[in-house]
């Protein structure tokens, strides 16, 4: 158990439709991660949040948004979704960024399915 | 900029066999190099990493891995394959001030027995 924690872990909905996956740090994490896993694009890093702040983008979408609060927990936000965007979903958690060196803690993701 | 090539996308080795699981990245700082392992419908997991200091690092499941300068090489290594080492293992990459990875395309390790 790498202490963090994701919901929902599945999520099936409709093309068109928006949906909200949230993710909660480990303990005394300062900066939270989003990647996209699917089978043609592998591990794609999308957002990076600090302290509440975007720190970094990544191949994130425009129809995709994210937001860390002042709890430091972070919800990304799809929307307009389309049958591409089926895919799981990673949040990862460090201590700080800055250094390079703080490995990233992985919750075991949201599988999004677009029908 | 940061990139990590992982050759070979499927590995395949007879239990108590080595495992060799290769990597090569490009950096344009001093990197910071990971390897995480992916059960299946699981989160990614730290195996092992290199910062700085010793080039031969060790890491968790008796992995280890050696930081080649020269040949811009993390290489993944195992003296004896387990049944339990079948997983999708993916080298990272990151440097810089942002703490962003750079992930290769992961390598699925079948262990055969």
């Amino acid at each position: 158990d790498s202490g963090v924690t994701q919901t929902p872990k599945h999520l099936i909905t409709a093309t068109g439709q928006r949906v909200t996956l949230r993710c909660s740090p480990r303990s005394g994490d300062l900066s939270v991660y989003w990647y996209q896993q699917s089978l043609d694009q592998g591990l794609q890093f999308l957002i990076q949040y600090y302290n509440g702040e975007e720190r970094a983008k990544g191949n994130i979408l425009e129809r995709f948004s994210a937001q860390q609060f002042p709890d430091l927990h972070s919800e990304l936000n799809l929307s307009s979704l389309e049958l591409g965007d089926s895919a799981l979903y990673f949040c990862a958690s460090s201590l700080r960024p800055g250094q390079g060196s703080y490995e990233q803690y992985f919750g075991p993701g949201t599988r999004l399915t677009v029908t | 900029a940061q990139s990590v090539t992982q050759l070979g996308s499927h590995v395949s080795v007879s239990e108590g066999a080595l495992v060799l699981l290769r990597c090569n990245y490009s950096s344009s700082v001093p990197p910071y190099l990971f390897w995480y392992v992916q059960y299946p419908n699981q989160g990614l997991q730290l195996l092992l990493k290199y910062t700085t200091g010793a080039t031969l690092v060790k890491g968790i499941n008796g992995f280890e891995a050696e930081f080649k300068k020269s040949e811009t090489s993390f290489h993944l290594t195992k003296p004896s394959a387990h049944m339990s080492d079948a997983a999708e293992y993916f080298c990272a990459v990151s440097g810089g001030t942002g703490n962003q990875f750079y992930f290769g395309t992961g390598t699925s390790l079948t262990v055969i027995p």
